[in-house]
């Protein structure tokens, strides 16, 4: 079953403008993650954002991450088309010693120059 | 540093058909999965190993079976290939809760 499911499905923008991209899950967790995979690769990792942190930067990257209301948002400044890819939110089942992450189905991100 | 390598990238089975695929990390992970990846499906668990020589159940076992008999590889077996099992294969591998690194897939094809 999905944990994670990320909205929209698809999101297309012009190069230059801001990708927002929101992630939500049902099961309390210990961090929340984010991967984009580029057509036809392995996913890459992004983000890592731990359960008592509620914001992250990274470059051009910005995660929030709400635990009250089970949600997460992956916001992508200033959008090139080198970022087309889909996006995808991954979480760890709870419980000590449990890694094993579960992806939403992801957002398609299409940014035409 | 390879990474996260599988073998083979594509492979075309008929129906009932045996084969097994290979993922080999060289990062020194305790933990390896392998992950399938369908059209409007994302990426579902299949079977995942915590250890040399420890394997569990992930989502959608049926028709699959894993070993891993070195800490570095993670095999991957289809005993008899269904074309339900068309899709693309992922490994990745991990130490402990931190990021994946995933190899870059097995298209594989059942006919």
């Amino acid at each position: 079953s999905q944990q994670g499911e990320e909205d929209p499905q698809a999101l297309s923008i012009q190069e230059g403008e801001n990708a927002t991209m929101n992630c939500s899950y049902k099961t309390s967790i210990n961090n929340l993650q984010w991967y984009r995979q580029n057509s036809g690769r392995g996913l890459v990792h992004l983000i890592l954002i731990r359960s008592n942190e509620r914001e992250k930067h990274s470059g051009r990257l910005r995660v929030t991450l709400d635990t009250s209301k089970k949600s997460s948002s992956l916001l992508i400044t200033a959008s090139r088309a080198a970022d087309t890819a889909s996006y995808f939110c991954a979480t760890p089942p709870g419980g000590a010693g449990s890694y094993q992450l579960t992806f939403g189905k992801g957002t398609k991100l299409s940014v035409i120059p | 540093n390879a990474g996260v390598t599988q073998t083979p990238k594509f492979r075309v089975l008929k129906t009932g058909q045996s084969m097994t695929l290979l993922c080999a990390q060289d990062m020194n992970h305790e933990y390896m999965y392998w992950y399938r990846q369908d059209p409007g499906m994302g990426l579902r668990l299949i079977h995942y190993s915590v250890g040399e020589g420890t394997t569990a159940k992930g989502e959608v076992p049926d028709g699959y079976n894993v070993s891993r008999l070195k800490k570095q590889n993670f095999l991957l077996g289809l005993e008899s290939a269904a074309p339900s099992q068309t899709s693309v294969y992922f490994c990745a591998s991990s130490y402990a809760d931190l990021p994946l690194h995933f190899g870059n897939g097995t298209r594989l094809t059942v006919t």
